[in-house]
């Protein structure tokens, strides 16, 4: 059964300063993975999405990265914006699959 | 840009009613989906639906819920007889590919926010 697991739960940063997110997964065979942002009451948006061969995506401020070994992934927001609060979701699938598979989420508040 | 658009928006229905949930998946794309997060719960898949039929079902897809395709825009899901337990925000996505096949994108709507009272 394909696994997804997010880590922190949480987490309260000031704006203008970095942070990473973290997700482990067991998905076998593995086809890829993306990041999505989720806010409140609203439908995920993607930010990345990643095959086996990739190890590194970035948009804007975004950068995910794929260690396909450890089958870990990490997502790195640079210089936090107040409108970056929100629902990080790492999501995976296995090739032939027609489904994703959602993390339960990091949950992003970035404070003035 | 394109995207995925969901109607109604919150629909609140009495306990063992039938519901419709609509959507209008991006025009070119061949894959549908409908997911369900229950409130403060993770997304869990339901459904994917390529070629007109079923490709997918998870197990929460019982004989209560069934997917149409009526005509070449739409893309609705049913709920036959609604428990509390239904209520949740129902998410719509499509894609051009499914979601196993490489860097393909799967844009997801709005949501339809279900409440069963």
């Amino acid at each position: 059964k394909n696994q997804v697991e997010q880590s922190p739960q949480s987490l309260i940063i000031l704006e203008g300063k970095n942070c990473t997110l973290q997700c482990n997964y067991t998905v076998s065979p593995f086809s890829n993975l993306r990041w999505y942002k989720q806010d409140t009451g609203r439908g995920p948006v993607s930010l990345t999405i990643m095959t086996f061969s990739e190890n590194t995506k970035s948009n804007g401020r975004y950068t995910a990265t794929l260690d396909a070994d450890t089958k870990q992934s990490s997502l790195h927001i640079t210089a936090s914006q107040l409108s970056d609060s929100a629902s990080y979701i790492c999501v995976v699938s296995a090739m032939g699959d027609y489904k994703l598979s959602f993390g339960a989420g990091t949950t992003v508040t970035v404070r003035a | 840009e394109p995207e995925v658009t969901q109607t109604p928006s919150h629909q609140v229905t009495q306990m063992g009613q039938e519901v419709i949930l609509r959507c209008v998946p991006i025009s070119n794309h061949l894959y549908f989906y409908w997911y369900r997060q229950i409130l403060g719960q993770k997304v869990e898949f339901l459904v994917s639906f390529y070629n007109n039929e079923i490709s997918e079902k998870s197990e929460i897809f019982d004989d209560q819920f069934s997917v149409e395709r009526p005509d070449g825009s739409n893309f609705t899901l049913k709920i036959r007889s609604t428990k509390l337990e239904d209520s949740a925000m129902y998410f719509c996505a499509s894609s051009f590919t499914d979601a196993g096949a490489g860097g393909t994108e799967a844009f997801f709507g709005q949501g339809t926010r279900l409440t069963v009272v």
